[in-house]
């Protein structure tokens, strides 16, 4: 069975700072991997997608994260924490018919 | 503008009363999914269709129904029998049903309180 682990329920970052979400997943076959980000009381909007073509994935705003098979991670990062980047961040493993196992989510709070 | 779109954005129910929510997409997307969405739990899966006249069941379909007559709807009925019913409720669609990294495009979702 597939399943995702997002390390930290809420993080908090000062503004200008780096961003790291951390994303571990467990998958029997290769992994699809995908993440997401929701404002308050929106939909979800997708940043970046793994789809096995690089290792490193560039997404919007700036975002990107890397896909380390050895340690089955996919980790979310950003060089400078904007204010606007605060949101809710969701982990995400493709399953059978396309399915989206999602982990429980990280809150990023941006500090001025 | 191609999109997603989910109605009423928000609505409330009384205890024993079944709500419909709409979900309408015009992607031409043969797959759609639902999901719930409660504080602090991820995401959950309550049904999905991959094409039309057909759906099965996720990890949560108990106390939901859904129908799936057309390729543009896929409307998400939630019955009395759902025992606590008041969430965050999203639509999505995909364009295809046999590639797994193809991406899930989301709607506004509609946010159910039950009085």
């Amino acid at each position: 069975a597939q399943s995702v682990t997002q390390l930290g329920s809420h993080v908090s970052v000062s503004e200008g700072a780096l961003v790291l979400l951390r994303c571990n997943y467990s998958s029997s076959v290769p992994p699809y991997l995908f993440w997401y980000v929701q404002y308050p009381n929106q939909g979800l909007q997708l940043l970046l997608k793994y789809t096995s073509a690089a290792t490193l994935v560039k997404g919007i705003n700036d975002f990107e994260a890397e896909f380390k098979k050895s340690e089955t991670s996919f980790h979310l990062t950003k060089p400078s924490a904007h204010m606007s980047d605060a949101a809710e961040y969701f982990c995400a493993v493709s399953s059978q018919g396309g399915k989206l196992i999602f982990g429980q989510g990280t809150e990023l709070s941006v500090k001025p | 503008d191609g999109g997603i779109t989910q109605s009423p954005k928000y609505l409330f129910r009384k205890e024993g009363q079944n709500v419909t929510l709409s979900c309408e997409q015009n992607l031409n997307h043969d797959a759609m999914y639902w999901y719930r969405q409660d504080p602090g739990q991820g995401l959950r899966l309550i049904y999905y269709s991959q094409i039309v006249n057909d759906f099965q069941k996720g990890d949560i379909a108990e106390g939901y129904s859904v129908s799936r007559e057309k390729k543009e709807s896929f409307p998400l009925t939630v019955t009395s029998a759902q025992k606590n019913p008041t969430a965050f409720y999203l639509c999505a669609s995909r364009t295809g049903n046999t590639h797994q990294g193809d991406t899930q495009y989301f709607g506004p979702g509609t946010r159910l309180t039950v009085l």
